[in-house]
């Protein structure tokens, strides 16, 4: 059955350093990855969105990467802050009219200051 | 930016009770979904809804039902509540005929069976 991982539950690091999330798919071969974050008791809010095609996505201090050899996706933060501690989750999707979103889990990070 | 907005942050109901919980977002989407979230689990999709009267089965539609009577309003109805029913409820909604868009969330109700 198709599956998505995201395979640290949690993560703590230091302020300034870069965060390094994971999200890894098998059996299947999604065409789109898209990142949320979630904070305590409020809905996901939509970060970043790659294609198969793309290999890399940047947004300010976030970046993205789509290895579909590895079946991974790779979410980074860069110079992060306490601000960005906060749950991340990685979705995908199909596109094609078909409406099947498979979220992963989560990952908690946590950036000490 | 959009707005989804769930009736309700916390609800607590018996088992047995009917109930129902509402969802409605100002942008115009043709797509809503609802989503119960669970520690450990993720999200997982119950319904959505890709047009006015339009509905699809997700992952766990077992004693859920929803209806889109307006195409800004989607309500998730609970026939019979029970206690594994107790969840995080998340409405989403999303534009377009893809697939890809990205899904706004509204807050989320935490629903509570006892």
């Amino acid at each position: 059955s198709q599956k998505i991982e995201q395979n640290s539950e949690a993560l703590n690091i230091q302020e300034g350093k870069t965060a390094t999330l994971t999200c890894n798919y098998t059996n299947y071969s999604p065409a789109y990855l898209q990142w949320y974050r979630q904070d305590p008791g409020r809905g996901p809010v939509f970060l970043l969105l790659i294609r198969e095609n793309e290999k890399e996505k940047r947004k300010e201090r976030l970046k993205v990467t789509f290895d579909t050899t590895l079946k991974q996706s790779l979410f980074h933060i860069t110079a992060s802050q306490p601000a960005d501690s906060a749950t991340y989750l990685c979705a995908h999707s199909w596109g094609g009219g078909t409406y099947k979103y498979i979220f992963g889990t989560g990952t908690r990070l946590k950036v000490l200051a | 930016d959009v707005k989804v907005t769930q009736s309700s942050r916390y609800l607590v109901k018996r088992t047995g009770e009917k109930v129902f919980l509402e969802c409605v977002q100002d942008m115009d989407h043709e797509n809503m979904f609802w989503y119960r979230q669970d520690p450990g689990l993720g999200l997982r999709l119950i319904y959505f809804s890709y047009d006015v009267k339009m509905k699809e089965k997700g992952d766990i539609p077992e004693g859920y039902s929803v209806s889109r009577e307006k195409k800004e309003r989607f309500s998730l109805i609970l026939e019979s509540a029970s206690t594994n029913q107790t969840s995080m409820y998340l409405c989403a909604s999303s534009s377009g005929a893809e697939g890809y868009s990205p899904l706004h969330f509204g807050n989320g109700t935490r629903l509570t069976v006892t």
